[in-house]
């Protein structure tokens, strides 16, 4: 059965700052990875998704990449702002699956 | 554009009682999903439709939770009789599938307390 970390489960950054958000699966047979936000009391919102062939997606100041040989994939942001204030999940489609495996999210705070 | 518009955004009940979860998906797509949310377990799939047609149930918790999907644009979730342990938000997704499989468009979701 696919299970998903993310580490850390917090994190509170002054504003300006690059930071790197971490999430590990354990089977490596996937077919995509997508990050999504989630603010307090809404739904989610997909950032990225990368396929399985890729090694990195971008948008804006955010970039994903995805190693999936060792099971990781990694959200970097750039140049952070208080507007990033959220939590983030990762979550991967398993090969065969259609629905996605999430992990238990990072919740950042950008102090302004 | 519409998005996954669900309902009601709110709900809260007494044991024992009967709820209903609506979901209307995004025009066109032909995949559905229902999540479950709590602080404890995170975020637990429940159930996903795919072409009006159940695929995989196995997170339903129990026969007390069943869900529908009549036509593709409407799909509900019910909890009967309700329990404290139901308790969390239920949020429905939808997505397109054969062209990016996987990318979901997930509703405001609907935060149930069972009292």
């Amino acid at each position: 059965k696919q299970e998903v970390t993310q580490i850390p489960a917090a994190l509170s950054v002054p504003e300006g700052e690059n930071l790197v958000l971490n999430c590990s699966f354990t089977d490596s047979a996937i077919y995509n990875l997508q990050w999504f936000r989630q603010d307090p009391g809404k739904g989610l919102t997909s950032l990225l998704l990368i396929q399985s062939s890729q090694r990195e997606q971008t948008s804006g100041r955010l970039n994903a990449s995805l190693d999936k040989s060792s099971g990781r994939s990694t959200l970097y942001i750039a140049a952070s702002q208080p507007g990033d204030s959220a939590t983030y999940l990762c979550a991967v489609l398993d090969t065969g699956r259609r629905a996605l495996t999430f992990g238990s999210g990072t919740r950042l705070q950008v102090q302004p | 554009d519409a998005g996954v518009i669900q309902s009601p955004r709110h709900e809260v009940t007494e044991m024992g009682q009967e709820v209903t979860l609506r979901c209307k998906p995004i025009s066109g797509h032909n995949s559905l999903f229902w999540y479950r949310q709590t602080m404890m377990r995170g975020l637990e799939l429940l159930i996903y439709f795919n072409n009006n047609v159940p695929i995989d149930d196995s997170g339903m918790p129990e026969d007390r939770f069943s869900a529908k999907m009549p036509n593709a644009s409407f799909s509900t979730l019910k909890i009967q009789p309700s329990e404290p342990r139901d308790s969390a938000v239920y949020f429905c997704a939808s997505s397109l599938t054969g062209r990016r499989i996987g990318e979901l468009f997930f509703g405001e979701g609907s935060r149930l307390t069972v009292l």
